[in-house]
């Protein structure tokens, strides 16, 4: 069984499109994550739940909107797409203060 | 706030040598330290972590790190590298709230 899942995979946009990326996981761990992994691979922060509450939120703009309908799941909504989007969006979850698990990432290329 | 350095961008290795990748993390107090390792097309997949304790950890497909408070480094080890070892490799930092602070990564090339 996986732990974190995403979908889709991939996903090919044009500009000024709204989407969304769904995360589950299944470890029952009460923390999940958005990650964001430019093309220079380097990886930040984006948002952060805990029980379904927003605990972090890395000065990312408007247009990316987190929803945690339940603990076990953590989407991303994304309105008017931008060619600065184009990334790797890795979904994450944690328990208490221990390890984050990653999910398999949806690369996103916005044309 | 916490954060890494990993001062190698890329490294290139012949299969049967040895490896270590450097990692230097800045934060005040005692920091919870990992290494991931992500292959091409895929997610990150923990290698080992350090909390507390011994210093010397030793994680999975045969990777070791050492926890050196004085140098404030957690490299990562591995004595005979195999061609499937060649991937990306990120150390982390995490100060006991939410948050993990990624380096800017190693990228490992294994040549035969």
């Amino acid at each position: 069984d996986t732990a974190v899942s995403q979908t889709p995979k991939y996903l090919v946009t044009q500009m000024g499109n709204d989407k969304s990326i769904k995360c589950e996981q299944n470890l029952g761990h009460d923390t999940m994550y958005w990650y964001k992994q430019d093309s220079k691979k380097f990886l930040k922060i984006m948002f952060s739940y805990n029980n379904k509450e927003l605990i972090i939120n890395e000065t990312v703009p408007n247009r990316f909107s987190p929803k945690s309908p339940d603990k076990a799941h953590l989407n991303l909504h994304i309105n008017s797409l931008e060619l600065g989007d184009s990334a790797v969006y890795f979904c994450a979850s944690r328990h208490g203060t221990d390890t984050q698990y990653f999910g398999p990432g949806t690369r996103l290329t916005v044309l | 706030a916490q954060s890494v350095t990993q001062p190698d961008i890329h490294i290139t290795v012949s299969e049967g040598a040895s490896l270590e990748l450097r990692c230097n993390y800045s934060y005040g107090a005692t920091p919870y330290l990992f290494w991931y390792v992500q292959s091409p097309g895929q997610g990150l997949q923990l290698l080992l972590k350090y909390f507390s304790g011994d210093t010397l950890v030793q994680g999975i497909k045969g990777f070791e790190a050492e926890f050196k408070r004085s140098q404030s480094s957690f490299n990562l080890r591995k004595p005979s590298v195999h061609w499937s070892d060649a991937a990306e490799y990120f150390c982390a930092v995490g100060a006991g709230d939410y948050k993990l602070s990624f380096g800017a990564g190693t990228t490992v090339t294994v040549r035969a």
